[in-house]
């Protein structure tokens, strides 16, 4: 079955610094999608950036960047120019390929991210 | 806004008692997944329907069920509450279940068991 492992239940940041959140995950299977969720104080589930593994290229949304590492199964969030709304709690998420068992999204536990200003 | 709605927001009952959680999809969107997110266990996905037809399941009780419409709208019941059951249920939608399509995620039923 497949686990995602985020090993940092907290974090902070100063405004306007770099920040990293880390991730992996232990799948068998060769293709799959990979995604970073976030959710502020007010519970919405907000979709912040997605990585196919079969592409190479690290996903990148305005300040929001990762670092995929395939062979290592590991799949960061980098949060450039911290701003206080980044504050929330960050999930990574897996998800099997088109034609897998399912479709379902698998969670890690999260991290609680704070901004300080 | 997600485009995915869910109602109640709030629901408070007592042990024993049955609710119905309430989701409308994005428009266009087929597939509906539904999620628990409790301190304990975590965000945890239930099951899963794909234009009326449940496609995939998870950790779901017995007591809870689902289904989905023929509009598409989904609901998910759950029956003889338990305290443990108290928690944040999301309902999320996608566009088609086989495609690189993301979750789009309602605002979550906050269920409290007294």
């Amino acid at each position: 079955a497949q686990t995602v492992t985020q090993s940092q239940p907290e974090m902070s940041v100063q405004e306007a610094e770099t920040v990293t959140l880390s991730c992996t995950y232990d799948t068998s299977e060769s293709d799959y999608y990979l995604f970073w969720y976030k959710q502020p104080p007010s519970r919405q589930m907000i979709l912040v950036i997605r990585q196919e593994a079969y592409k190479q290229q690290n996903a990148t949304e305005n300040r929001f960047s990762v670092n995929f590492q395939k062979a290592a199964k590991s799949f960061s969030l980098k949060i450039s120019d911290s701003q206080l709304g980044d504050a929330a709690m960050y999930f990574c998420a897996y998800r099997a390929t088109p034609g897998g068992s399912n479709y379902k999204l698998t969670f890690g536990k999260g991290t609680l991210l704070t901004v300080n200003p | 806004d997600s485009g995915v709605t869910q109602t109640p927001k709030h629901l408070i009952t007592a042990t024993g008692q049955r609710v119905t959680l309430r989701c409308s999809p994005r428009s266009g969107d087929l597939s509906v997944y539904w999620y628990q997110q409790s301190l304990d266990q975590g965000l945890q996905f239930l099951i899963q329907y794909y234009n009326g037809e449940e496609r995939a399941k998870g950790n779901i009780l017995e007591r809870f069920s689902a289904q989905q419409f023929p509009d598409l709208h989904s609901e998910l019941n759950l029956s003889s509450l338990e305290l443990g059951d108290s928690a944040l249920y999301f309902c999320a939608s996608s566009v088609h279940s086989g495609l690189n399509q993301p979750q789009h995620f309602g605002d979550g039923t906050r269920l409290s068991i007294l």
